[in-house]
């Protein structure tokens, strides 16, 4: 069974280029979220989508942040332009609705640097 | 603002013996709580899930439990394993309907000596 796969898994670029980070859920999960993790910050939450919408943005750092949900298999992270502090390891995770919390599965993380 | 805390940030064990790592969190209203493991380049894996009105969770050496109303979590671990060697974070979730919020701790960086 699949998991969570995210790419690339690693992306060096300069300050200024656009980024994208991609995600692929779980088949049949309707939760999707990105996080953000640093060594000073810990892991963050910065947008979560239920059934495809954003239903929670409120920890996109900036509006040069941006992420999109086109259909159940496929989300997008992006930022334009970057700068130098956006680096950091992103991960993306779902879950599946249940009658119970279902508990959210992770990707492996992309690591970015921005130079 | 919840805020979740992992104390002591690092431990080291000999091997075979038995562990406690604990989350602290300020507001009790919680729905569940979820221990994660996180292995060094690598995402989070879950490891137990207790809801708010269950005492504890396990599964196989893993012991996981929660008092509410004093904001606290245990991971119990038994005769650890080099392999139980990672990064451990505890999560919370808000008690609201429909949110699916994750609040993270900063972990605790387990060792296990061989």
């Amino acid at each position: 069974d699949a998991g969570v796969i995210q790419s690339p898994r690693h992306e060096v670029t300069e300050m200024g280029q656009e980024v994208t980070l991609r995600c692929k859920p779980i088949s049949g999960h309707n939760s999707l979220f990105w996080y953000r993790q640093t060594m000073m910050r810990g892991l963050e939450l910065l947008i979560y989508f239920n059934n495809n919408v954003p239903i929670d943005d409120s920890g996109m750092p900036e509006d040069r942040f941006s992420a999109k949900m086109p259909n159940a298999s496929f989300s997008t992270l992006k930022i334009q332009p970057s700068e130098p502090r956006d680096s950091a390891v992103y991960f993306c995770a779902s879950s599946g609705q249940g009658l119970f919390n279902q508990p959210q599965h992770f990707g492996d993380g992309t690591r970015l640097s921005i130079l | 603002k919840q805020e979740v805390t992992q104390i002591p940030a690092a431990l080291s064990v000999p091997e075979g013996e038995n562990l406690v790592l604990n989350c602290s969190f300020t507001d009790s209203a919680i729905y569940n709580l979820q221990w994660f493991r996180q292995d060094p380049g690598k995402g989070l894996t879950s490891l137990l899930l207790i809801q708010s009105s269950q005492r504890e969770q396990t599964s196989g050496r893993l012991n996981a439990s929660l008092d509410k109303s004093s904001g606290r979590s245990t991971l119990y671990i038994a005769a650890s394993q080099p392999g139980d060697s990672a990064t451990y974070l505890c999560a919370v979730k808000k008690a609201n309907f429909g949110n699916e919020k994750l609040t993270f701790g900063t972990g605790t960086r387990l060792t296990i000596i061989p």
